[in-house]
Parts: C-alpha cells; sequence; structure tokens
C-alpha cells in the first residue's frame, strides 16, 4: 500500500487560505469515506482536525475544512494564522482493511 | 479525558526485538476502540504499523506483518508492540493511539526507539 500523495509545502499569508491536496485512489481515498487529517507541531504528536472527510472535531477552529473528489481529497484552511504553521497529513482507511498517511504538507505562514 | 503513554527501551540492538507498552487511562481496553500503533521517521514518515480489538482481532500492515505482533493485558488497561529482527530502519518515534469507528482521535506523546549496536 504506498503512502497517499501531498504536496511537500504550501505556504500563504496571513489571513489568505490555502489547500492541501492529498491524491490516492478507489482503494482508499476514493473509495471510503473514512479520510482523517492531521496537524503536527514539532516533538508533539499529530492532532485531529477532521475526520470523515469533512467532519471537525470539538475544539478545532472552523477555520479548517474538509472536502474529497474522486481519489482526491483536500484541506482548507482559511484566515491563515501564524499558528497554522504545522506539518500536516492525510490518512485514509483501506480496501485491505489496514490504514495509510499521506506523504505529509509542511505549512508555511509568510 | 483518554490518555496512552508509551514506555519501553529507547536503543535496541541490531537483529533484537523491539517491545514498547501502552498504558490507557479514561478509557478501558475491553470497549469498543481499535488499539493503534504508528510510527514516525524522517525516511518513511508516518506509517501505520497495526491494530487490535480486545476480542482479538488484529490486523497488520503487509510490510511489517511477518515481524509484528500486537497483543492486550486487559487487567492492566495495556496494549503492546512486539517488532521482531530489527535494523536501522526501524529506528522511528513510536505511537500509541486508539481508534474508534475508523477515527484515530487520541494519540500518546510518542517515544523514540534507536537501533544501534
Amino acid at each position: 500500500q504506498s503512502a497517499l500523495t501531498q504536496p511537500a509545502s504550501v505556504s500563504g499569508s496571513p489571513g489568505q487560505s490555502i489547500t492541501i491536496s492529498c491524491t490516492g485512489s478507489s482503494s482508499d481515498v476514493g473509495g471510503y469515506k473514512y479520510v482523517s487529517w492531521y496537524q503536527q507541531h514539532p516533538g508533539k504528536a499529530p492532532k485531529l482536525m477532521i475526520y470523515e472527510v469533512s467532519n471537525r472535531p470539538s475544539g478545532v477552529s472552523n477555520r479548517f475544512s474538509g472536502s474529497k473528489s474522486g481519489n482526491t481529497a483536500s484541506l482548507t484552511i482559511s484566515g491563515l494564522q501564524a499558528e497554522d504553521e504545522a506539518d500536516y497529513y492525510c490518512y485514509s482507511y483501506t480496501s485491505s482493511r489496514i490504514y495509510v498517511f499521506g506523504t505529509g504538507t509542511q505549512v508555511t505562514v509568510l | 479525558q483518554v490518555q496512552l503513554q508509551e514506555s519501553g527501551p529507547g536503543l535496541v540492538k541490531p537483529s533484537g526485538t523491539l517491545s514498547l507498552t501502552c498504558t490507557v487511562s479514561g478509557d478501558s481496553i475491553s470497549s469498543n476502540n481499535w488499539w493503534t500503533w504508528i510510527r514516525q521517521s524522517p525516511e518513511k514518515g508516518l506509517e501505520w504499523i497495526g491494530e487490535m480489538h480486545h476480542s482479538g482481532t488484529t490486523m497488520y500492515n503487509p510490510s511489517l506483518k511477518s515481524r509484528v505482533t500486537i497483543s492486550v493485558d486487559k487487567s492492566k488497561n495495556q496494549f503492546f508492540l512486539k517488532l521482531n529482527s530489527v535494523t536501522a530502519a526501524d529506528t522511528a518515534v513510536y505511537y500509541c493511539a486508539s481508534a474508534d469507528n475508523y477515527v484515530t482521535v487520541y494519540w500518546g506523546q510518542g517515544t523514540l526507539v534507536t537501533v544501534s549496536s
């Protein structure tokens, strides 16, 4: 099972919106609603930001939103803030009954 | 609030066995969650290792399946990871986590395991 493909880096200015893509196949992202997104700051464990493609856990800012089209899922961060600077990973259930992570995207706030 | 805490040796010799324990608080190992191990290295990024349900059902990453065992101890509310025949490529931060309805919400803080002689 290959890792899902994400851009290595995305950047934006404070207040702007950015979108991170996560491309898989019909055996993972395209085949299930079980796509999550995690935020990871240096030295910390990943934090769940989005689950089931577009649902936000309690306590996560509504500036974070998720969507999916075909085999590609996307995470959008609106109103970019300095605290959003981190690594972001997508995560999907697969037809093999296992899970796979994305390659990770480093978000930089300019 | 569910909390998970990894523990175990931080240094393992090549060809040896990596053994980690995850202690769970705020939830029961006998709940309907799946108890999960994930690792992270600069070379491979985040990698799902496997998971176990208290009923005994386990699922493993095919790339590690021949070397991995996940087990639970209900009496201690703990679950375990054993990885055999380790090499330098197994050097990583290892996380334990819990998954409910295909969503991995709670993670431990992670523990660095280095494979070196």
